[in-house]
């Protein structure tokens, strides 16, 4: 029962680099969403997909791309990592409109020097 | 402006105290829901307990239970009987129904639990 995998769970870039994080979602869940973490901040949503090919920006999503080309993935992307994108990102799932609770993964923490 | 509030920014209860976790939230919408998260060292987002708005009833799992007063827009966690594994960030958060709206975290709340 793997439920919500992220990978990479650490990296650290050097300023420019780029990477992209990858969520997979086994729940066959119609919703996928890329928060960060920074402390004292919460939870900040970056970009947020609600089905296959779909894709919203969030709260704070410049600096990032995302892709939904299949159902179980969401990719959050970063082509010129800086150093205010360190940061803990997670990936969360939801059954559909009316489902309840995130179903989050276990987070990528990120470093960017 | 701030969807949730979570005034209280560090607390500390001892050990099989009760304690309450505040969160007050802003919406219009009529149909919300409204979400309590635990996050312990580890990392690892746990839900915990959801209440809906047209829910007559708190909402309550186990030691867990959600003070829901619509009226001043407020949604309290309250854990009753304290454990040193209660001593964690705990995150409000709220979904309003219409559209897709995603859910919304507040800032959160680290519990210390002290023996």
């Amino acid at each position: 029962n793997a439920g919500v995998t992220q990978t990479p769970k650490f990296r650290v870039l050097k300023t420019g680099q780029s990477m992209t994080l990858l969520c997979a979602q086994d729940m066959n869940h119609e919703y996928m969403y890329w928060y960060r973490q920074d402390p004292g901040m919460g939870l900040r949503l970056i970009h947020y997909s609600v089905g296959e090919g779909t894709t919203a920006k969030g709260e704070v999503p410049d600096g990032y791309n995302v892709s939904r080309l299949k159902k179980q993935n969401f990719l959050l992307g970063l082509e010129s990592a800086a150093p205010s994108q360190t940061s803990v990102y997670f990936c969360a799932s939801r059954l559909g409109v009316f489902a309840g609770e995130l179903f989050f993964g276990e987070g990528s923490r990120l470093t960017v020097l | 402006a701030q969807k949730i509030t979570q005034t209280q920014p560090g607390m500390f209860v001892q050990e099989k105290e009760a304690v309450t976790l505040d969160c007050t939230y802003d919406t219009s919408d009529q149909s919300y829901g409204l979400f309590w998260y635990k996050q312990p060292s580890s990392g690892e987002m746990i839900f915990l307990i959801y209440q809906g708005s047209y829910d007559e009833q708190n909402a309550t799992e186990g030691r867990y239970s959600l003070n829901f007063q619509k009226a001043r827009k407020s949604a309290n966690l309250v854990i009753s009987a304290s454990q040193l594994g209660d001593s964690a960030m705990y995150f409000c958060a709220m979904r309003e129904d219409s559209g897709n709206t995603p859910l919304v975290f507040g800032k959160g709340t680290r519990l210390s639990v002290i023996a």
